[in-house]
């Protein structure tokens, strides 16, 4: 079973913090991966798309470790704007289904 | 920005009644998906669909789902008898690759209650 995993958090953290998430998956035959984020009751939206050794976006790096088969997602210098659920993505089958995680919970407190 | 449109967003029906849940996907994709998610739950895949036919689908699509594209523009999703585990909010996606290449563009979605 193909499955992706994620702490649920919440993570609490003040204004300005850096904050890492990490994802774990299952199927090592995923050649995709992608960070989504998640407001209340919205859809999910793509924040970043991660591929080989992982990319950086403004304050967002997200890094792809196949030998240990986890992803990780780096905020710097949080915003209250990014408080949402961060959902880690594998791209799980022939014609294109995503295999999402729980997400994580980011609170950014003033 | 181009955007996938859903309606509508908020459906209610009786358990045992058949619902259709609508989508436009974005005009130049060739590639649509249903995905759902339980409240508090993971998104979940249910089907794709390519080249007017069902590419991929997940265990959760049984035969009470079925897709249809019976226009050209619009992507249907209809449960033929709902059940209470059915209320799920559903989120129509598309893409114009399939994802190793493409990212997926997400409607705003269709909370459905069954009650």
């Amino acid at each position: 079973r193909k499955e992706v995993e994620q702490d649920p958090g919440p993570f609490n953290v003040p204004e300005g913090a850096t904050v890492a998430f990490n994802c774990t998956y299952s199927n090592s035959a995923s050649q995709s991966f992608f960070w989504y984020r998640q407001d209340c009751r919205k859809e999910p939206k793509l924040l970043m798309s991660v591929y080989s050794s992982g990319n950086e976006d403004g304050r967002f790096t997200a890094q792809l470790n196949r030998a240990s088969q986890y992803i990780s997602l780096l905020i710097r210098d949080s915003k209250l704007s990014d408080s949402a659920t961060y959902l880690c993505a594998g791209y799980g089958g022939s014609q294109g289904n995503l295999i999402f995680g729980k997400g994580t919970k980011l609170s950014v407190k003033p | 920005e181009p955007e996938v449109t859903q309606t509508p967003s908020h459906q209610v029906t009786q358990m045992g009644q058949e619902v259709i849940l609508r989508c436009v996907p974005i005009s130049n994709h060739l590639y649509f998906y249903w995905y759902r998610q339980i409240l508090g739950q993971k998104v979940e895949f249910l089907v794709s669909f390519y080249n007017n036919e069902i590419s991929e689908k997940s265990e959760i699509f049984d035969d009470q789902f079925s897709v249809e594209r019976p226009d050209g523009s619009n992507f249907t999703l209809k449960i033929r008898s709902t059940k209470l585990e059915d209320s799920a909010m559903y989120f129509c996606a598309s893409s114009s690759g399939v994802l190793t290449n493409e990212k997926l563009f997400f409607g705003s979605g269709t909370q459905l209650s069954v009650l």
